[in-house]
């Protein structure tokens, strides 16, 4: 059984801090690695991924991926309220499989 | 319109009621998914259609049942469901070719079954 695992908080951080969310997975043939959030009601969306080793950026996100520890991180800098949801973790295998978190639930503070 | 779209938003059925869900995506993708969320739960698989062929059938009750009449549209019909078979009922599209083409959901449908 693949298995992702996220810490599911709910993790507080106050507006303009750096909130830190992680995730690991068992499977070490993994491929490709996403975060998607998904606001209260909602349907998740993609905002991030990774497919290869080290640090990815966009905007005020930063994925960080390290196969050979297998955990994937997402950084949000500068949170902000409206970053306030649960975020869920995706691991993709080599047969396009796709395993999910349970969700962190972040709470941005203002 | 763009993206996937889903209806019904919301649905209440009884058991003994037959419903349909429906699925539709702008996105050109050629896999189509219906993903099942529950409270405290990882998104459960429930389907998988690549090309219009059922490629997953992850032991889902028989009382769900897929239609995938072509990549564009996918339905999910339901029959004397359980009222632990309430939940937010996702459909996802992707590009199934493309290694790590990620997925793209619809709104929902929320359920309730009474």
């Amino acid at each position: 059984q693949k298995e992702v695992e996220q810490n599911s908080g709910p993790l507080s951080v106050p507006e303009g801090a750096i909130a830190s969310l992680n995730c690991t997975y068992s499977d070490r043939g993994s491929q490709s690695f996403f975060w998607y959030r998904q606001y209260s009601g909602k349907s998740p969306e993609l905002i991030m991924f990774i497919y290869s080793n080290g640090d990815k950026e966009d905007g005020r996100f930063t994925a960080q991926l390290n196969k050979a520890s297998q955990y994937v991180s997402l950084l949000i800098r500068d949170s902000q309220p409206s970053d306030s949801a649960t975020y869920l973790c995706a691991v993709q295998d080599t047969g396009n499989q796709f395993y999910f978190g349970t969700g962190t639930s972040l709470t941005v503070i203002p | 319109e763009t993206g996937v779209t889903q209806t019904p938003r919301h649905l209440v059925m009884g058991m003994t009621n037959k419903k349909s869900l429906k699925c539709e995506q702008h996105l050109g993708h050629n896999a189509m998914y219906w993903y099942k969320q529950s409270a405290k739960k990882p998104l459960e698989l429930m389907f998988v259609y690549n090309f219009k062929e059922q490629t997953e059938n992850n032991s889902v009750p028989s009382r769900f049942s897929p239609e995938c009449p072509n990549s564009s549209h996918l339905f999910l019909h339901l029959h004397t469901l359980q009222p632990e078979d309430s939940a937010l009922y996702l459909c996802a599209s992707s590009q199934e070719s493309r290694d790590g083409s990620p997925l793209h959901f619809g709104n929902g449908t929320r359920l309730t079954v009474t």
